[in-house]
């Protein structure tokens, strides 16, 4: 029962580049999320999708763009990279969303911007 | 402002201690309040949900309280095992919105052999 799967697990980027980070949910969840984690700061929330083809933006959304395709998919785009970027992402899924449901957690992607 | 403080930010217990971590929140309207265990390098775990009408909820050697009135939650941990060291993080959720969870901080909890 994998759950929610973020690849890569760590990434290095220069200023400039583009990347992906991968989302993945087995759980026929509609509700699916980015978070990023800064030191001192709490989890904020980037993007988040109530179900394939709708995506709304979070509180921290600059920078950043998701699609939702399918209902298990949700990537998360950085356009172009900045060491203001560099933080460890978080993709969470949840049933009905996260105010009524419990949201389920990726391990993480840890992403360096030089 | 919608905001939720944890106390303290970080805490040292010998193993076999029982110990409280303490959430307060301005968040309104209140919806519902959420205690999350984060190991280090993983992502958070649920442990509890509160609603307003409920004032105690366990599960296991967790239980978590709720003061609605002063806006206040602890989460309160018996029998310390190594296995707690971890953040708990307190997300308290405000009215009708999915996108107004609000996460605070967290209290990164350290339990000693």
């Amino acid at each position: 029962n994998a759950g929610v799967t973020q690849t890569p697990k760590f990434q290095v980027l220069k200023t400039g580049q583009s990347m992906t980070l991968q989302c993945a949910q087995d759980m026929n969840h509609e509700y699916m999320s980015w978070y990023r984690q800064d030191p001192g700061m709490g989890l904020r929330l980037i993007h988040y999708s109530v179900g394939a083809g709708i995506t709304d933006q979070g509180e921290v959304p600059n920078g950043y763009n998701v699609s939702r395709s399918t209902t298990e998919d949700f990537p998360l785009r950085l356009l172009s990279a900045a060491p203001s970027q560099t933080s460890v992402y978080f993709c969470a899924s949840s049933t009905t969303g996260p105010r009524t449901g419990e949201l389920f957690f990726g391990e993480g992607s840890r992403l360096t911007v030089l | 402002k919608n905001q939720v403080e944890q106390s303290p930010q970080s805490l040292i217990i010998l193993e076999g201690k029982n110990c409280t971590l303490q959430c307060n929140y301005t968040v309104s309207p209140f919806s519902n309040l959420r205690w999350y265990k984060q190991d280090t390098g993983r992502g958070p775990v649920s442990l509890t949900i509160m609603t307003f009408s409920e004032n105690t909820k366990s599960n296991g050697r967790y239980t978590a309280t709720l003061d609605a009135d002063t806006k206040q939650s602890s989460l309160h941990i018996t029998a310390s095992q190594l296995s707690d060291s971890a953040s708990y993080i307190c997300v308290v959720s405000a009215g009708n919105r999915d996108d107004k969870i609000i996460f605070g901080k967290g209290t990164r909890l350290h339990i000693l052999p």
